[in-house]
Order: C-alpha cells, then structure tokens, then sequence
C-alpha cells in the first residue's frame, strides 16, 4: 500500500455512458499526476495538479476528459461518453514536489462495451 | 522514435542470475525513475536518480546522463522478482514536468 488510494478499482461501462474516477493522494503532497495505460504499454501522462491548479493537460486528453482537484486533496478523472478506446487502466500518483518520486494508486480498469 | 527506449522487451531468468535491464532517452530530463509493476497494475516507485548510482538491498540503477543512458540491475534474482520493469524521464522542456514512459521489460524469474 502506497498511501494513495483510487476509486473504483474496476468500473464496466456501456459505450456512451460518463464515468468518474477518484484519486486520493498521500495528504500533505502537492503534486497528483493522471496517467493512463493500455495493455502492453508503459503509462501516459494526461493531466497533472499543483494543489488545486490544473498546470498542463495532454493532447489525449479530447474534451470529453475532465480533471478536477477542488481544495487540492482528493481529484476526479471524468469521462463523458466513452467510447470503446477509452477501455484502459488510468492510475494516479501523487508527489510532494515536482522533484520526489511519484507514489503511485492501485490503478483503476475501465472496460467499455 | 519513442523518447524512452527500454531493452530487452523481455527477459526470462533462473533463480540467482544477474538481471541488467536497459533504458536509453533522447531528450534533455530533470531525473529518470525505475518503477516496478506486478499483475493486477500496481506500481511502485524504485529509484529516482539524476546522477551517478543508487543502490537499495539487491537493486542497483545507474545513469550516464552524458550518453542519455540508464540501466537496472537486480544481483541474486529471485521469482518474487518477476514483474515488469518500466523506465520514465521527467522531461525539462518548455518547462513540462511530466513523465514520459518506456514500454516496460517484462521479467520473469523462474525457481
């Protein structure tokens, strides 16, 4: 257990539906990080907070992605009208700065159908 | 070109054997991390290093930023050593503070 925790651990979908996930980081970081993996592949970056500020966001992030980190504890990840493509494992990680190692959550797994 | 490049994809390994895995960049980084991820998709964090060697129980990382190169060594491997192995830089340009991911390399330790 990293201390950064996510929710729901597996979420199955029907094509067209929202779905939203949570991330709670380790409390007193600053830094929480969004990534997304496909199978076979390494993590890819989407979005990343200072606090509560949203400072730099991927191109794979279309507009149908939306991060929120109100306060600047707990985040969401939503996703509008999922599309099949979007099935994948999305983890986050939290860091006390930008110049720590990143503790990463257990992940959670998206199947859309 | 990928900006991480890791080698080999994948390694098979008996018991005890010296483990290297590979990982070289192409763009400027701040630090590079060796995290490991077992089934089911946890990660966990191993080094941080932006200079020189660091070394923690059997598992040693090196990096040569001159050559933009890092390696992962496991000594004395073991079967609770198989996961998959991923490499990340943070990168440092345009003031980007995001981690770019290798593949991964997918070891397994046999007894």
């Amino acid at each position: 257990d990293t201390g950064v925790s996510q929710d729901p651990r597996h979420k199955i979908t029907k094509r067209g539906q929202n779905v939203t996930f949570r991330c709670d980081p380790i409390s007193e970081h600053n830094r929480l990080y969004w990534y997304r993996q496909t199978l076979g592949q390494g993590p890819e970056f989407l979005t990343y907070f200072q606090n509560e500020a949203q400072l730099e966001k991927s191109r794979l992030l279309s507009d149908r992605f939306s991060a929120e980190r109100p306060k600047g504890s707990f985040s969401t990840l939503e996703i509008q009208r999922t599309e099949q493509g979007d099935s994948a494992m999305y983890l986050c990680a939290s860091s006390l700065t930008s110049y720590n190692e990143q503790f990463f959550g257990p992940g959670t797994r998206l199947t859309v159908l | 070109k990928n900006e991480v490049e890791q080698s080999p994809q994948n390694l098979t390994a008996q018991e005890g054997e010296f483990i290297t895995i590979n990982c070289s960049y192409s763009v400027g980084i701040s630090a590079l991390h060796w995290l490991q991820q077992h089934p089911g998709g946890g990660i966990v964090s191993l080094f941080m290093l932006s200079s020189g060697k660091k070394k923690h129980g059997r598992l040693i990382a090196t990096i040569n930023i001159q050559e933009k190169h890092s390696s992962l060594h496991i000594t004395a491997s073991h079967p609770r050593d198989s996961a998959v192995y991923i490499c990340a830089v943070a990168l440092t340009q345009g003031g980007s503070e995001k981690l770019v991911f290798g593949k991964g390399t997918k070891l397994t330790v046999n007894p």
